[in-house]
């Protein structure tokens, strides 16, 4: 299957300090990008939805100040936690779609670890 | 709305085979999805079917689709310790978000 590369694999940062995630597509051109979070045990939970070019589309209760996402190009997409907490702490992943292909496509997913 | 349920947890032995179910409640759905998540990992893909499909067999892989009674299943033949891992299905209407389910958690003793 296609490819989709996350980096980093984990990070840890201070309380207060912003993260970036970055999410690309190898072999490619992602149109649609996903953001999901995923708890310890848990099913993955949607934050957002992204198309090249355009903003982004937010599932209700994520806070879209908080969690920018950037898709400017077809092969790379950006999360960005700001002011990062405790709570934030979780694992995040990022999926890679071709407009009305089937298959969506998941990057290694990133641990963050606010301290 | 969208809403998708599988068992929480399989146990089975090296070599016999693996069923792992799941019911979803969109009768839009255009594919159906299983993944594979290994600890610390993301998504690998196993397979998917399109929703007029009643099977897809890819290797040790076979997808039952009963769409009149919204159930899915993956049945893994000869299961393998490396076929440990959590497993999702997934649904999708035609160009839409994948909605998951909690995920199946497979053991596989040896």
């Amino acid at each position: 299957g296609a490819v989709v590369s996350q980096h980093p694999s984990w990070v840890i940062c201070k309380s207060g300090t912003s993260v970036k995630i970055e999410c690309r597509s190898l072999d490619f051109q992602a149109t649609t990008m996903f953001w999901y979070r995923q708890f310890p045990k848990q099913s993955l939970m949607l934050m957002a939805t992204s198309n090249e070019g355009s903003k982004a589309t937010y599932e209700q209760g994520v806070e879209k100040d908080k969690f920018l996402i950037n898709h400017a190009s077809l092969t790379l997409s950006t999360l960005t936690v700001t002011s990062a907490h405790p709570e934030d702490s979780s694992f995040y992943i990022c999926s890679a779609r071709v407009l009305w292909a089937p298959e969506a496509f998941f990057g290694q997913g990133t641990r963050l670890t606010v301290v | 709305g969208e809403d998708v349920e599988q068992s929480l947890f399989l146990s089975v032995r090296e070599g016999d085979s693996s069923v792992i179910n799941c019911t979803y409640t969109d009768s839009s759905s255009t594919y159906l999805y299983w993944y594979k998540q290994e600890p610390g990992a993301g998504l690998q893909l196993l397979t998917y079917i399109f929703s007029n499909m009643d099977m897809k067999q890819d290797q040790r892989l076979t997808v039952l689709l009963n769409k009149k009674d919204k159930h899915l299943s993956l049945r893994i033949a000869d299961t393998q310790t490396g076929d440990s891992a959590i497993y999702f299905c997934a649904e999708a209407e035609y160009g839409n978000k994948l909605v998951f389910g909690a995920g199946t958690i497979l053991r596989v003793k040896s």
